[in-house]
């Protein structure tokens, strides 16, 4: 079993502050997934990261992936209330995805 | 934007029923899944299907479960007898090669009474 560490699980901040959410792994994962869920549907792909240490960003959001390709962190700049939502970390190998358990998001008008 | 439907949206069934869930993953996609989550927990992988063969199951996915894919379109998950702990939520997946995402469907709402 191939256990993925989000933290922190609930984060409440003001709008147009920075966070920053961490998805850590014993395990190598062959691309490192981030979701973002919404209550009673499926999860939406944010961005997949591949090599280790890369960066992408996705306008105000910028996801990394660690050298050694078993955790990656997720930050957010100048949150807005559209911003707030469940985000999922997932690591991919051998044809499945291991999910987190979730970093809960709020951000307050 | 393509997308992947399942059906139907909740189904309600007796302990030890068969039931049937649906899926039409996006059409040029090659890998399909079926994740479940129950409530308040996380999304849990079931199996991961290609070229016609399962490739990867979880210890979830017991002689209980099957998958098909009986046309060019759809992908079924069967469940033969199903037990009160079966009540979750039902993804069903698909993508082009797995390094470059999974789109999910919105899910069947599974409730086993």
């Amino acid at each position: 079993t191939q256990l993925l560490e989000q933290s922190p699980q609930f984060l409440s901040i003001q709008e147009g502050e920075n966070l920053t959410v961490y998805c850590n792994s014993s395990s190598v994962f062959s691309s490192l997934q981030w979701y973002r869920q919404e209550p009673g549907e499926g999860p939406v792909l944010l961005v997949t990261v591949v090599t280790g240490g890369e960066v992408k960003k996705l306008k105000r959001l910028t996801f990394q992936f660690g050298d050694a390709r078993k955790d990656s962190s997720l930050h957010i700049t100048a949150a807005q209330t559209g911003d707030t939502g469940l985000y999922l970390c997932a690591g991919d190998n051998d044809y499945k995805l291991s999910f987190g358990a979730g970093t809960t998001v709020t951000v307050r008008a | 934007e393509p997308e992947v439907t399942q059906t139907p949206s909740h189904q309600v069934t007796q302990m030890g029923q068969e039931v049937i869930l649906r899926c039409v993953p996006i059409s040029n996609h090659l890998y399909f899944y079926w994740y479940r989550q129950i409530l308040g927990q996380k999304v849990e992988f079931l199996v991961s299907f290609y070229n016609n063969e399962i490739s990867e199951k979880s210890e979830i996915f017991d002689d209980q479960f099957s998958v098909e894919r009986p046309d060019g379109s759809n992908f079924t998950l069967k469940i033969r007898s199903t037990k009160l702990e079966d009540s979750a939520m039902y993804f069903c997946a698909s993508s082009i090669r797995a390094a470059y995402g999974y789109t999910f469907g919105s899910g069947t709402r599974l409730t086993v009474v």
